[in-house]
């Protein structure tokens, strides 16, 4: 079974700054199956990343995805007020046949 | 516009039974694979369940093996979730989402809560 770890579980930052979510795995990943979600309270999560690095349609250019093996990192390069959230990694594979990390809270300062 | 549209939440007793309905549009339904996924009040995301395009391939977390069915009807644009023996670790929201291009869940619809409360 894989599990996934994300840190920090809760980020405080100010607009504009540059935010690092990491999410790591206990075995090596097919980036090919590494996605990442945003939820915001009481809406369902929307896709930004998938395939580790490239962004969902309508995604600002500041969201970035990045990693290999066991380690992805989702970077948002200049935090807008609309970004202050919850993101969760997701990968395909294995049993279950899909996993979620438990989330990185992204709260302002 | 791709719309999925959850229904059949509600309260139940714990060793009950609901049935919950996704409706889909705005896609080619019979080409995808469909998931459910669900939240626990407060809580992350779980996987759930997944029904391939055909019906062939139909997949559960060890958790829900043998008390959650996933089905669909390819005719009706529908994908269902019945869910029998509930727990009080059930409860949560429930969201019917498509599985895209390299698995990633590209849609999601706005879930339906299910409570199981004595």
């Amino acid at each position: 079974e894989i599990v996934l770890t994300q840190s920090p579980g809760t980020l405080s930052m100010s607009p504009g700054e540059r935010a690092t979510l990491s999410c790591r795995a206990s075995r090596s990943l097919n980036s090919n199956y590494l996605t990442w979600y945003q939820q915001k309270p009481g809406q369902a999560p929307r896709l930004l990343i998938y395939s580790t690095s490239n962004r969902d349609t309508g995604v600002p250019d500041r969201f970035i995805g990045s990693g290999s093996g066991t380690d992805f990192t989702l970077t948002i390069s200049r935090l807008e007020p609309e970004d202050f959230a919850v993101y969760y990694c997701l990968h395909y594979g294995g049993s279950p046949l899909f996993t979620f990390g438990p989330g990185t809270k992204l709260d302002i300062k | 516009e791709v719309q999925l549209v959850e229904s059949g939440g509600g309260l139940v007793k714990p060793g009950g039974s609901l049935r919950l309905s996704c409706a889909a549009s705005g896609f080619t339904f019979s080409s995808y694979t469909m998931n459910w996924v669900r939240q626990a009040p407060g809580k992350g995301l779980e996987w759930v369940s997944s029904i391939s395009s055909s019906s062939s391939g139909i997949y559960y977390r060890d958790s829900v093996k043998g008390r959650f069915t996933i089905s669909r009807d390819n005719a009706k644009n529908s994908v269902y979730l019945q869910l029998n023996g509930l727990t009080v670790e059930d409860t949560a929201v429930y969201y019917c989402t498509r599985d895209g291009v390299f698995k990633r869940l590209d849609y999601w619809g706005q879930g339906t809560l299910v409570t199981v409360s004595s």
